[in-house]
This record gives C-alpha cells, sequence and structure tokens, in this order.
C-alpha cells in the first residue's frame, strides 16, 4: 500500500491528452514539492517533472505537472506510441521524513 | 550534463551483504542529494534512503533503518549503499538519484541489478 495513491492504469490513442493523478495528504503533498518520473522497459528511469511543474531540458513539452492541495496531475499531450510506460509520482512525506512514491500508473497507448 | 554511474551487477547469498556505488559527474556533488531507490520485478518502486551529500545527514524507510548504509565520498564524488543481511526478497533493481538542492533538478542512474539466491 503506497502512501501516494496513482491509478494502476491509464490509456489513450494516439494524439490524444491523458492525465494521471496522484493523491496524498497534508504531511507530503500538501506541503512539498512533486516529482514525476517515466520507466520504461529496458530504459533508465527518466525524470519528466520536478518541483510540481517544472520540465528537465529535453523533455517533450507535451508533458506537464500540476498541484493543487494534496493532489498532483501528469498530462501528456499529444500521445505518442513511445509514451507507453509506467509513471511515478514522488513527494517528501514530512510524517515519516522520507521520500514516498506512488504506486505507479501503466500508461498503455492504444 | 548530469550523469550518475552505477557500479556492476552483483549476485549474493542470503544472509550476506552488498554495496553498491554511485559515481556523479555533470554537477556540484556537494550541493546536491542522492536518493536509493529499489524495484523488484513487476513491483513498484520503493524508496530505500538518501544522504544530503554537503552535510552527510542521512535518513533511511523505516523498513531498511536496521539493514542499510548509506555514505560518500566526495574525493571521487561517489555515493554508496550498502545493504546487510540480504534475503531473497532483496533480489532488484537498485538505482540512485540525484537533486540538485538549489533548483530541485535531478536525474536517474541506470540501476543495479542485485540477486539474492543461494
Amino acid at each position: 500500500q503506497s502512501v501516494l495513491t496513482q491509478p494502476p492504469s491509464a490509456s489513450g490513442t494516439p494524439g490524444q491528452r491523458v492525465t494521471i493523478s496522484c493523491s496524498g495528504s497534508s504531511s507530503n503533498i500538501g506541503s512539498n514539492y512533486v516529482y514525476w518520473s517515466q520507466l520504461a522497459p529496458g530504459t533508465a528511469p527518466k525524470l519528466l517533472i520536478y518541483r510540481n511543474n517544472e520540465r528537465p531540458s529535453g523533455v517533450p513539452d507535451r508533458f506537464s505537472g500540476s498541484k493543487s492541495g494534496t493532489s498532483a496531475s501528469l498530462a501528456i499531450s499529444g500521445l505518442r506510441s513511445e509514451d507507453e510506460a509506467d509513471y511515478y509520482c514522488a513527494t517528501w512525506d514530512d510524517r515519516l521524513s522520507g521520500s514516498v512514491f506512488g504506486g505507479g500508473t501503466k500508461l498503455t497507448v492504444l | 550534463q548530469m550523469q550518475l554511474v552505477q557500479s556492476g551487477p552483483e549476485v549474493r547469498k542470503p544472509g550476506t551483504s552488498v554495496k553498491i556505488s554511485c559515481k556523479a559527474s555533470g554537477f556540484t556533488f556537494t550541493s546536491s542529494s542522492i536518493q536509493w531507490v529499489r524495484q523488484a520485478r513487476g513491483q513498484r518502486l520503493e524508496w530505500i534512503g538518501r544522504i544530503v551529500v554537503g552535510s552527510g545527514k542521512t535518513n533511511f524507510a523505516q523498513k531498511f533503518q536496521e539493514r542499510v548504509t548509506i555514505t560518500r565520498d566526495m574525493s571521487t564524488t561517489t555515493a554508496f549503499m550498502e545493504l546487510s543481511s540480504l534475503r531473497s526478497e532483496d533480489t532488484a533493481v537498485y538505482y540512485c538519484a540525484a537533486e540538485i538542492l538549489a533548483s530541485g533538478y535531478g536525474d536517474w542512474g541506470h540501476g543495479t541489478l542485485v540477486t539474492v539466491s543461494s
């Protein structure tokens, strides 16, 4: 059972926009930055979003992050087949004094 | 360009220890934190702990508190994670991830497969 709650799966067709949610509490998302990473089979994890909505150089602007209260979201627009991967949210938890991850969302591009 | 290069795959017997390294380059090591995360096959990411490189302060997930040691060597800009009393359930890919404290920007290492088997 993860401290952060993500939907286990999401899907969309090429060109569509999908959103992945990440729900937490006041001790984690409510008071700390949220990070999103992509894990694709056979490749190293990739940081997609840091500090809620910042995008590392090289990450397409199709990827965007937002946060409101104790929830955060990752939006992927113009869905492409190569976006098929697992997506994880993460943040610091003040009560646990440690980082916490969501359970991951498997994105399927139909 | 930020880069994290991890040591190679390891095979250990139950009850022994493993020490994994994470060589950092392309950023100011002393102004960063290094986290260690693992993923068993088919499972979710699991946070193990972190070290704030400049101060040496560490935090650990309660699950690993008694078995994990995280250190860093400033001279070689390398971080280490040692896990002891290994059991088969520790078989996983172990990742290091760096975060530049001032900006929050970071990156992941490529992962190190640790196999625990008798």
